[in-house]
């Protein structure tokens, strides 16, 4: 299939281990944050948010940490399996809009 | 399934020509966004939708390009006179109007290849 995210950011970790993917934002007004995983060949799949008043939120496995001072996000994921290989984006959107602003990708390798 | 659903999901088109995309978004989501990704870059907002009315577009969106939703329920984004660097995937997602946020969810893309 087709490579999404040529020539990005790599994280090669070991499965079992934790993974870090880290993600500066630009705008301080946003007020909303997604991280996305996307496969080869396919759209951004939704895997945590949060809102600019908290700064972590918990999901299964995986763990946001939002940093307003410093305008910082980043995505923790527990026990890395062989499946959360793929390419990671965070997004931004602030408020009274829906439009979404992506950084760039990371991709996350994880090797047995 | 449920989820999101474009067509085509593959076009390759020659330099000059128009071609359009079509949209099917999860069953009662009114809220509707097309995007644009090329290779080694994160999605690109192109325009989204609230039911029929088209509540923001992006500079991104020149004058060759169209996006509608007639009945507040699918969508087609149309290309006139294709360039090559029109050559990306094209991504569409669908939320439900809540309170403020709204998740939205991708459907697979349709990828234009222009010759």
């Amino acid at each position: 299939g087709e490579s999404v995210g040529l020539h990005l950011p790599t994280l090669s970790v070991q499965e079992g281990d934790n993974s870090i993917i880290n993600c500066a934002y630009s705008n301080s007004a946003s007020d909303y944050f997604i991280w996305y995983k996307q496969e080869s060949g396919k759209g951004p799949q939704f895997i945590i948010d949060i809102r600019s008043n908290m700064d972590k939120r918990q999901g299964q496995r995986v763990t946001v940490l939002l940093n307003k001072t410093v305008k910082h996000l980043s995505l923790q994921i527990a026990a890395t399996q062989p499946g959360d290989s793929a390419v990671y984006f965070c997004a931004e959107a602030g408020k009274n809009t829906d439009k979404l602003i992506f950084g760039t990708g990371t991709r996350l390798q994880v090797f047995p | 399934d449920t989820g999101v659903s474009q067509d085509p999901r593959h076009k390759i088109t020659k330099r000059g020509q128009n071609v359009t995309f079509r949209c099917d978004p999860i069953s009662e989501h009114n809220r509707l966004y097309w995007y644009r990704q090329t290779l080694g870059q994160g999605p690109e907002f192109l325009t989204y939708f609230q039911n029929e009315a088209q509540l923001e577009k992006s500079r991104l969106l020149s004058d060759r390009f169209s996006a509608e939703r007639p009945k507040g329920s699918f969508s087609t984004l149309e290309i006139q006179r294709t360039e090559q660097g029109d050559s990306a995937m094209y991504l569409c997602a669908s939320s439900l109007l809540a309170s403020s946020y709204n998740e939205q969810f991708f459907g697979p893309g349709t990828r234009l290849t222009v010759l």
